[in-house]
C-alpha cells in the first residue's frame, strides 16, 4: 500500500523569500511522485512529476523537486516566493505511473505568501 | 477551452435525493478517474475507466454510487439517497496511456451538498 505525508498544514513565508514544502511517502514499489497546486475555485495543475530518471525534478512557475530514497522524501522547493504562488499544494504518490490505481494525494500544504 | 469539463460546478440537493454529474474528458484521453475531495483533505480515489470499461473501484464507492462510461467518452457518476456525508467536490481526470507514466489532467470539479 502507498500513503503520502505533508509535514506542514501550513506554511508561510514572505514574498521573495524561499519556499518549502515537505513530503514523506510510503510505498512497496519504485514509486511515480508528483506535486499538484490548486488554486480557490480551479481545477488541480500538476507542477512536476518524478518517474525513475534524474532524481532532481524542474517543474512550472520555478518549482523543482529532489526525489531521496533513503530518506523516503519528495521536498518541494522554490527560490523565490512569489504572491501568485499562494494555493494548495499536494504531494501524491502512485505505483503504477498514475495509471491503473490512481493517484494517493497527502492532505495538502496550505502556501500562504506575506507581502 | 479543451480541458476536462464537469457539470454542473455546483448542485445542492436534499437528503434522500439522488444526483448526477457529468464529466468530459480531454478528446484523446482514454482513461477516465473520479475523486472525492472533503474539506481539508486531499482528492481521494474513487474509480477509473479504460475507455468505457470500469477497471478499479476503491473501497470509498459504496452501493449507493454508481458511475458509468457508456461510449468511453464523457462518464456519469450517480449517487442515490444521498447524506450529508455525501456533501464535498467530486473530481474527474482524464490521462492518456503513453509510456509508463500517465498524467492527469483535472476537470474543475462538481461540489455537491448535500442538505
Amino acid at each position: 500500500a502507498q500513503s503520502v505525508t505533508q509535514l506542514d498544514s501550513h506554511v508561510s513565508v514572505s514574498e521573495g523569500t524561499p519556499v518549502l514544502l515537505r513530503c514523506n511517502y510510503s510505498s512497496s514499489y519504485s514509486p511515480s511522485l508528483f506535486w499538484y497546486v490548486q488554486h480557490p475555485n480551479k481545477g488541480l495543475q500538476l507542477l512536476l512529476k518524478y518517474t525513475s530518471a534524474a532524481t532532481l525534478v524542474k517543474g512550472i512557475n520555478g518549482f523543482e523537486a529532489e526525489f531521496k530514497k533513503s530518506e523516503t522524501s519528495f521536498h518541494l522547493t522554490k527560490p523565490s516566493a512569489h504572491m501568485s504562488d499562494a494555493a494548495e499544494y499536494f504531494c501524491v504518490v502512485s505505483e503504477t505511473g498514475g495509471g491503473a490505481d490512481g493517484l494517493t494525494f497527502g492532505k495538502g500544504t496550505h502556501l500562504i505568501i506575506q507581502p | 477551452d479543451t480541458g476536462v469539463s464537469q457539470n454542473p460546478r455546483h448542485k445542492i440537493t436534499k437528503r434522500g435525493q439522488n444526483v448526477t454529474f457529468r464529466c468530459d474528458p480531454i478528446s484523446e484521453h482514454n482513461r477516465l478517474y473520479w475523486y472525492r475531495q472533503t474539506l481539508g483533505q486531499g482528492p481521494e480515489f474513487l474509480t477509473y475507466f479504460q475507455n468505457e470499461a470500469q477497471l478499479e473501484k476503491s473501497r470509498l464507492l459504496s452501493d449507493r454510487f454508481s458511475a458509468e462510461r457508456p461510449k468511453g467518452s464523457f462518464s456519469t457518476l450517480e449517487i442515490q439517497r444521498t447524506e450529508q456525508g455525501d456533501s464535498a467536490m467530486y473530481l474527474c481526470a482524464s490521462s492518456f496511456n503513453l509510456g509508463s507514466s500517465y498524467e492527469q489532467y483535472f476537470g474543475p470539479g462538481t461540489r455537491l451538498t448535500v442538505t
